[in-house]
């Protein structure tokens, strides 16, 4: 069965620095997504992307975050310069419709 | 805006036990709604969803029946198993495909032999 693959599953990196995190969707969905999980709070949405550009976004998605498609295959969530507080769990979906397929997570923390 | 709250967990269960998840939502137009469930050290997999008022989802012997009289989604399973023990999720979405999803807070569910 199709599933969303996400690389790294952990990540740890210094306060400032940018980060690059991946996600293979499903090949035939055409809207993905990141969402985000703080230990110990909800899940939450960040972005979403069709057609090759951003369809919606939340008031978390400052410009300290991008997202990029750029090849056929992969999707990216770049973060320019990491906070303390983008301490979470990075969730990638998919869609080829209404459901919306996760991938495991990237476990981010900033120190 | 929308939103999602579910019963204050963790929940605690013995195997065979009854289980019930509560989730109440608001939202703004007609949402399609969902349960995740995240077991240990996974992402986040569908376990069932309704999209319009009336309509039961099911699997795995999980149900919920989406209730817009009362703005509830209440998860239930008869029997709850041991490799039932996970996070589980109620979310909602509004509009077409690719509208984001709003999620309840989770409620951990532990099921001991």
């Amino acid at each position: 069965e199709p599933e969303v693959t996400q690389t790294p599953s952990h990540q740890v990196t210094q306060m400032g620095q940018e980060v690059i995190l991946r996600c293979v969707p499903i090949s035939n969905h055409l809207y993905f997504y990141w969402y985000r999980q703080i230990l110990g709070q909800k899940v939450e949405f960040l972005v979403s992307f069709y057609n090759n550009e951003i369809s919606e976004k939340s008031e978390i998605f400052d410009d300290q975050f991008s997202v990029e498609r750029p090849d056929g295959s992969n999707f990216t969530l770049k973060i320019r310069s990491t906070k303390l507080e983008d301490s979470a769990m990075y969730f990638c979906a998919s869609s080829e419709a209404e459901t919306q397929y996760f991938g495991p997570g990237t476990r981010l923390l900033v120190l | 805006g929308n939103s999602v709250t579910q019963m204050e967990g963790p929940v605690t269960l013995s195997e065979e036990a009854f289980l019930t998840i509560n989730c109440t939502y608001t939202a703004t137009g007609y949402p399609s709604l969902f349960w995740y469930v995240q077991y240990p050290g996974e992402g986040l997999q569908l376990l069932l969803k309704a999209t319009k008022a009336d309509d039961k989802g099911s699997n795995k012997g999980f149900e919920a029946t989406y209730r817009k009289e009362t703005t509830s989604f209440h998860l239930e399973k008869g029997s709850v198993q041991v490799s039932d023990s996970a996070v589980y999720f109620c979310a909602l979405r509004v509009g077409t495909s690719g509208s984001r999803l709003t999620f309840g807070e989770g409620t951990q569910l532990t099921v001991n032999p």
